[in-house]
């Protein structure tokens, strides 16, 4: 099962900042925080990912609480390309641990 | 460039009938995986290679069988076993790292008919 929750939709406007938020409460200590997205019909693309510290990157930004038990994903400036399921995972620091995606938060963006 | 690519795109199957879907990638990327993603659903791990010549069962393997003679290639053959075979199948490669993220193909979408 996936260790995360997320909301099922979200809407935002183009132009905008998109706030995605994950909660994580069983995180372990060494378990990373990865973010994908998948527009409709097409594999998932990896956008970010951190274990403690907030990420950045030319695609978003990841805050990561003090405690570890939620993260918000950031689109800084919303575009309607931005349309697709966003996913949050858990993923533990063995070799033997995989992506589990969940069913995500399918964003929507509107002009 | 570099990347994964998963072919056809499109398949139809007959009932009864064992199909393969192909999955090749040029990042010399260690590790290799399928999903299988069904409507409004996560994705789900049927198989999984961490190096030539090994694989490892996943959530849902049953119906599957794959195979890794060479590091670029990871076939996924859908037998007559699986009840349900249509599906979206996604395949994806990684390094060995963890701190990596996986690279997925663009996805089979395979109909039973």
């Amino acid at each position: 099962d996936a260790k995360t929750t997320q909301p099922p939709s979200m809407d935002c406007a183009e132009g905008r900042a998109a706030n995605l938020p994950c909660n994580h409460s069983t995180i372990s200590g060494n378990e990373y925080v990865y973010w994908y997205r998948q527009i409709h019909s097409q594999g998932p693309q990896y956008i970010i990912h951190g274990l403690k510290n907030n990420e950045t990157n030319e695609m978003a930004s990841l805050i990561i609480t003090e405690d570890r038990k939620s993260s918000t994903l950031i689109l800084p400036h919303a575009t309607l390309r931005d349309t697709a399921v966003y996913y949050c995972i858990v993923r533990g620091v063995y070799n033997t641990d995989k992506l589990i995606f969940g069913t995500g938060t399918r964003l929507q963006v509107f002009p | 460039d570099g990347g994964i690519t998963q072919s056809p795109k499109y398949l139809f199957r007959k009932e009864g009938q064992n199909v393969t879907l192909s999955c090749e990638q040029n990042l010399n990327h260690d590790a290799m995986y399928w999903y299988r993603q069904d409507p409004g659903q996560g994705l789900r791990l049927i198989y999984y290679s961490q190096i030539v010549n090994d694989f490892q069962k996943g959530d849902i393997a049953e119906g599957y069988s794959v195979s890794r003679e060479k590091k670029e290639s990871f076939p996924l053959t859908v037998t007559s076993a699986q009840k349900n075979p249509t599906a979206f199948y996604l395949c994806a490669s990684s390094v060995d790292r963890l701190d990596y993220g996986y690279t997925f193909g663009s996805g089979t979408r395979l109909t039973v008919v």
